[in-house]
């Protein structure tokens, strides 16, 4: 059984990269989430999507920011032109909405993203 | 605007029962109030949910009071692998006539169990 993973699990990229990372939920799992966690900080929730429709989007996620889940399993983030205030801990979490009614989503271990 | 009120950190001996405090004073009637938990370096994990009633499952128990402003997460028997941020969280599902919006955190309780 194996849980969410995400990839690549640290980046550095200079200011003006675009980055991409790459999410695979639980299989079958067909709610996806994509939260953002600074030091300190809780996560803050960006987008998610069912199946792989994106039906909601935070206003945190600015258009340098894009998110795709082609066939309704694994999804990407991609970040345009990073910032350095972008340097973060992006964390993909995936539940299963028919089993568990969305109670609870299921977390991988992040991606580090350092912009210098 | 966090819907959430929790202390930054608790200390608790290993063995004891934990009990960490969250007040949700504008809790609406159809949101629930969830605990994840995030160990060092790890993403959240989920801990326990409710609606009204306690509820216990083999990882904690859940206590709302009856005008559900505040609830409080038992830790039976707290071990140093319980150590972690706690966050409380209310939110309504889908099944509740809410919106399917992702989990709000806040800053939660860093608990720490000393040995």
């Amino acid at each position: 059984d194996t849980g969410v993973s995400q990839n690549p699990r640290h980046k550095i990229t200079k200011r003006g990269q675009n980055v991409t990372f790459r999410c695979d939920p639980i299989s079958e799992h067909n709610r996806l989430y994509w939260y953002r966690q600074t030091l300190g900080q809780g996560p803050e929730f960006l987008t998610y999507f069912q199946n792989e429709a994106q039906l909601e989007k935070s206003r945190l996620l600015s258009d340098r920011f894009s998110a795709e889940r082609p066939k309704g399993s694994f999804s990407t983030l991609e970040i345009q032109r990073t910032e350095q205030g972008d340097s973060a801990m992006y964390l993909c979490a995936s539940s299963d909405l028919s089993t568990s009614g969305d109670n609870e989503q299921f977390f991988g271990p992040g991606t580090r993203l350092t912009v210098l | 605007d966090a819907k959430t009120t929790q202390p930054p950190s608790m200390d608790c001996a290993e063995g004891r029962a934990a009990n960490l405090p969250c007040n949700h004073s504008t809790i609406s009637g159809n949101e629930y109030v969830y605990w994840y938990r995030q160990i060092h370096s790890q993403g959240p994990q989920y801990i326990i949910h409710g609606l009204k009633n306690n509820e216990t499952n083999e990882m904690a128990s859940l206590i709302i009071t009856e005008d559900r402003k505040s609830s409080t997460l038992i830790l039976p028997h707290a071990t140093l692998r319980d150590t972690a941020v706690y966050y409380c969280i209310v939110r309504a599902t889908s099944y509740s006539g809410g919106g399917a919006d992702g989990l709000t955190f806040g800053k939660g309780t860093h608990l720490i169990i000393q040995p």
